[in-house]
């Protein structure tokens, strides 16, 4: 157990549906992330959202819509995704410092998305 | 941005010291180097994060030179439960107000150890 909760662990969906990704983190940090992880490919930066507030968008296509409610909760809205975007979605969480120095991440468990 | 490179695989035998290093020639003045080990089917565990000289932890040490253009993560005595792919991260100095300076993962070294 990291602290880093996603929910949920497996998700099948079709092209045309809308689901989202949840994850949750119990050790009071101040900045969120989303990473794409495909297979045989490495770990990609999505978002970053740091005091509630997106500071990273790294060319992600817009069918890819983040949320961050509070400082613990953050979702990925899916919307006619392809089936390209078939991978392992990881949520991570640190603290910033006030310097702005980048702590460990502690990294949730993902959710296996399969686009049909 | 930083990009890493690493070794694709390495074996090694139980008991044995393993060295993984990892290439970043552009890596800018704010960045950390950040090592995380990673098994199938679960997230990325942090292993130790430095940015200069030598940093040693419980579980490892991190050797940087001081051009800091590569850095070695070493493992003492493998066990076959260090059998999982290691990943080099360069960079992360968030900011509060400006954009995020990419936190780039490089493409991971799978150590295998065997018995």
């Amino acid at each position: 157990e990291t602290g880093v909760t996603q929910t949920p662990r497996h998700l099948v969906m079709g092209m045309t549906n809308k689901k989202s990704l949840k994850c949750e983190q119990h050790l009071g940090h101040n900045a969120m992330y989303w990473y794409k992880q495909s297979a045989k490919k490495p770990l990609e930066l999505m978002f970053v959202y740091n005091f509630k507030e997106q500071t990273e968008n790294n060319s992600v296509p817009s069918r890819f819509s983040p949320e961050c409610p509070n400082s613990s909760h953050l979702f990925l809205h899916l919307h006619t995704l392809q089936p390209e975007d078939s991978a392992l979605y990881l949520c991570a969480s640190s603290q910033v410092t006030a310097g702005g120095a980048h702590n460990e991440q502690f990294f949730g468990p993902g959710t296996r998305l399969t686009v049909l | 941005l930083a990009k890493t490179t690493q070794p694709i695989s390495m074996d090694s035998y139980e008991g044995q010291e393993v060295n993984i290093t990892c290439s970043h020639n552009n890596i800018a003045t704010n960045d950390y180097i950040t090592w995380y080990q990673q098994f199938p089917s679960q997230g990325p565990r942090f292993i130790i994060q430095g940015y200069k000289t030598k940093v040693t932890n419980e579980v490892a040490s991190l050797f940087i030179p001081a051009d800091r253009k590569s850095s070695t993560l070493s493992l003492p005595r493998v066990s076959l439960s260090d059998t999982a792919v290691y990943y080099c991260l360069v960079g992360g100095r968030l900011t509060r107000s400006g954009s995020a300076r990419q936190l780039t993962f490089g493409s991971g070294t799978q150590l295998t150890v065997l018995p």
